[in-house]
């Protein structure tokens, strides 16, 4: 199956630590995606990778951290320096080079994190 | 304020009937793309319209876009139970790496 996974489905967390949200695809897409959904809110971007090696902060990027050093895998990790980080975030990819994003984006299932 | 933003932030209505959302943004757009979201899922891709596109369609989906008034709409018709969904358009900016989303309308069909 083609698809984009996220792992685990939920996670709880408590306060001061550090957390790692994995995503994986295998659509060999280049670019990808981080993105927060608060509840009952539109979706912003925390990070985005458009190649290897390479990654750029969205709108919301104060407390997370990323990696990009295999194609299929983009890691976010929460830190503790996030101050509300109890969210559901999605990961995306898409068949996207150049300079603009024109592509359909593939969402994998989604992280419910809580902060305990 | 958003780029995308959506109106009505929800809508109930009754099974069989066509429900319309619409999207208004700021900016110039490459295209302007709809998601559906089930509750506690993932978005899945609808239907992308590139800025040279008025009108386009797919089985019960209907989506116009008018760049002069920056505004896109998106039509279900004959809605079914199983269309109770969030619904988000997205667009995508001219030189800009990312999709900027809009907050969604809240879809609920009523059997």
């Amino acid at each position: 199956d083609g698809g984009i996974t996220q792992s685990p489905k939920y996670l709880f967390r408590k306060e001061g630590q550090n957390v790692t949200l994995s995503c994986e695809q295998n659509l060999n897409h280049d670019a990808m995606y981080w993105y927060r959904q608060d509840p009952g809110q539109g979706l912003r971007l925390i990070y985005y990778s458009q190649i290897v090696n390479d990654f750029q902060k969205g709108d919301i990027a104060e407390g997370y951290s990323v990696s990009r050093e295999k194609k299929e895998s983009f890691p976010l990790t929460v830190t503790s320096a996030q101050k509300n980080p109890t969210a559901f975030y999605l990961c995306a990819s898409s068949n996207e080079r150049g300079t603009s994003a024109y592509n359909e984006q593939f969402f994998g299932p989604g992280t419910r994190l809580t902060v305990l | 304020s958003q780029q995308g933003e959506e109106d009505p932030q929800a809508l109930s209505i009754q099974e069989g009937e066509n429900a319309t959302m619409n999207c208004s943004y700021k900016t110039s757009i490459n295209n302007l793309q709809w998601y559906r979201q089930n509750s506690g899922r993932g978005l899945v891709h609808l239907i992308l319209i590139r800025s040279n596109e008025r009108e386009k369609h797919s089985g019960r989906l209907r989506v116009t876009l008018d760049t002069s008034k920056k505004s896109s709409s998106l039509l279900i018709t004959a809605s079914r139970a199983a269309d109770t969904a969030s619904y988000f358009c997205a667009t995508s900016l001219q030189g800009a790496q990312k999709l900027v989303f809009g907050q969604g309308t809240r879809l609920t069909i009523n059997p």
